[in-house]
């Protein structure tokens, strides 16, 4: 069984409309992080939390330590949010960053 | 900043031949990391250094070596290519270990 699983594997959205991702953990985690890795292959880090709710613009992340579980919320999509979008864990006892196998977002015009 | 930057972007070798690949950055980072991605799986950690001079086996380390001789620098060495290592490694630098992770911009390697 993965350590972290995300849902769903592929999205297909019209703009405008309201995204959620979400990632599912299995171990215990000291923090969770959402990555961005454009259509180029570039990535990039969104959000870093260990607790509650950030918001960055039109995204929103939320973390539920009891449930073990993250979400990631687009609010009024656009195509330019076309990407693939990672959740990664921070595992206490290995100490680096488990990842999730990504959620590939297509946002159509 | 440049930020993290990787050479070269794209390489193809045959099976048994040596590379070297080059990751750089201009953050003063203490950590830095090397990372494969392959088709269905998610990143992958190879080896990862929290130091000058200092270097660590992560997930998938075998047939890897790397090398921290400058803060700024860490190179990832394949001796002897393997089709299997075929993919498009990512190197990464954070202040802290538990911090914002950078990427570069990746290096896809075709082992033929």
């Amino acid at each position: 069984k993965n350590e972290v699983e995300q849902s769903p594997q592929n999205l297909t959205a019209q703009e405008g409309e309201f995204i959620t991702i979400n990632c599912s953990y299995s171990v215990g985690i000291s923090a969770l992080h959402w990555l961005q890795q454009h259509p180029g292959g570039g990535i990039v880090s969104l959000f870093m939390l260990s607790s509650g709710k950030k918001k960055h613009g039109r995204l929103i992340a939320t973390i539920n330590i009891q449930e073990k579980h993250s979400s990631l919320h687009i609010t009024a999509s656009h195509p330019r949010d076309s990407a693939v979008y990672i959740c990664a864990v921070y595992h206490g006892s290995q100490g680096n960053l488990i990842f999730g196998k990504g959620t590939k977002l297509s946002v159509k015009p | 900043n440049a930020g993290v930057t990787q050479t070269p972007k794209f390489r193809v070798l045959k099976t048994g031949q040596s590379m070297t690949l080059l990751c750089a950055q201009d953050m003063n980072h203490e950590y830095m990391y090397w990372y494969r991605q392959d088709p269905g799986m998610g990143l992958r950690l190879i080896h990862y250094s929290v130091g000058e001079g200092t270097t660590a086996k992560g997930e998938v380390p075998d047939g890897y070596n790397v090398s921290r001789l400058k803060k700024q620098n860490f190179l990832l060495g394949l001796e002897s290519a393997a089709p299997s290592q075929t993919s498009v490694y990512f190197c990464a630098s954070s202040y802290l270990r538990t911090d914002t992770q950078y990427f570069g911009p990746g290096t896809r390697l075709t082992v033929l």
